[in-house]
């Protein structure tokens, strides 16, 4: 069963870091890339970063970049998400999400799989 | 960036009725567009990829169609489980951008 599981959050103060993991099962993990999205109470969905599956390229969205970082460690299965700097906009649960690869081998850059994600609250 | 455009915000239907929802990109993404379902308290779930093509488990209820810069999600017959919000994807073009969601609620 393929199978995605975050962890890691929690209630940080702004300014404070917190880093998240994203572990995986069901699928050869080192085959895909994997995206973080975020979602803020009573909002809609916002993509976070993408890394590719060896971890060549990371994307991450502008109201993040430099203060996040997305990394993975394919010989454990696992996607990071290390958090610095937050504010209270960064307050949100916060997914992962796999692409789809075709039987022909071709990549959609959709997120097929997400795991039940895990809140992230920055306040004081 | 490029930008989606749902419509509309919210769609009143009546459980058997058909639901079509819109999406509008503001540049073209050719057909790197993914339509999602999310009910309260869970996690999106992929419906469409590819403009029109079903995602794994996804029942024949639900088609997807367009290319260029407008899309439709089409619904037909909803049935009860069906009513949730749906977010439109592009991923054509990085940063990858979601609409902000149409929800499909009980007339």
């Amino acid at each position: 069963q393929v199978q995605l599981v975050e962890s890691g959050g929690g209630v940080v103060q702004p300014g404070g870091s917190l880093r998240l993991s994203c572990e995986a099962s069901g699928f050869t993990f080192s085959r895909y890339g994997i995206y973080w999205v975020r979602q803020a109470p009573g909002k809609g969905l916002e993509w976070m970063a993408f890394i590719r599956f060896d971890g060549s390229e990371e994307y991450y969205a502008d109201s993040v970049k430099g203060r996040f970082t997305v990394s993975r460690d394919n010989s454990k299965n696992i996607l990071y998400l290390q958090m610095n700097s937050l504010r209270a906009e960064d307050t949100a649960v916060y997914y992962c999400a796999k692409v789809i690869i075709t039987i022909f081998g071709v990549v959609h850059y959709v997120m097929d799989v997400w795991g039940q994600g895990t809140t992230v609250t920055v306040s004081s | 960036e490029i930008v989606l455009t749902q419509s509309p915000a919210t769609l009143s239907v009546s459980p058997g009725e058909r639901a079509t929802l819109s999406c509008r990109a503001s540049q073209s993404v050719g057909s790197n567009l993914a339509w999602y379902q999310q009910k309260p308290g869970q996690a999106p779930r992929l419906l469409i990829y590819g403009a029109s093509t079903r995602a794994t488990g996804i029942p024949a209820s639900f088609s997807g169609s367009g290319s260029g810069t407008e899309f439709t999600l089409t619904i037909s017959g909803l049935q009860s489980e069906d009513f949730a919000v749906y977010y439109c994807q592009q991923y054509n073009n990085w940063p990858v951008t979601f609409g902000p969601g149409t929800k499909v609620d009980i007339k």
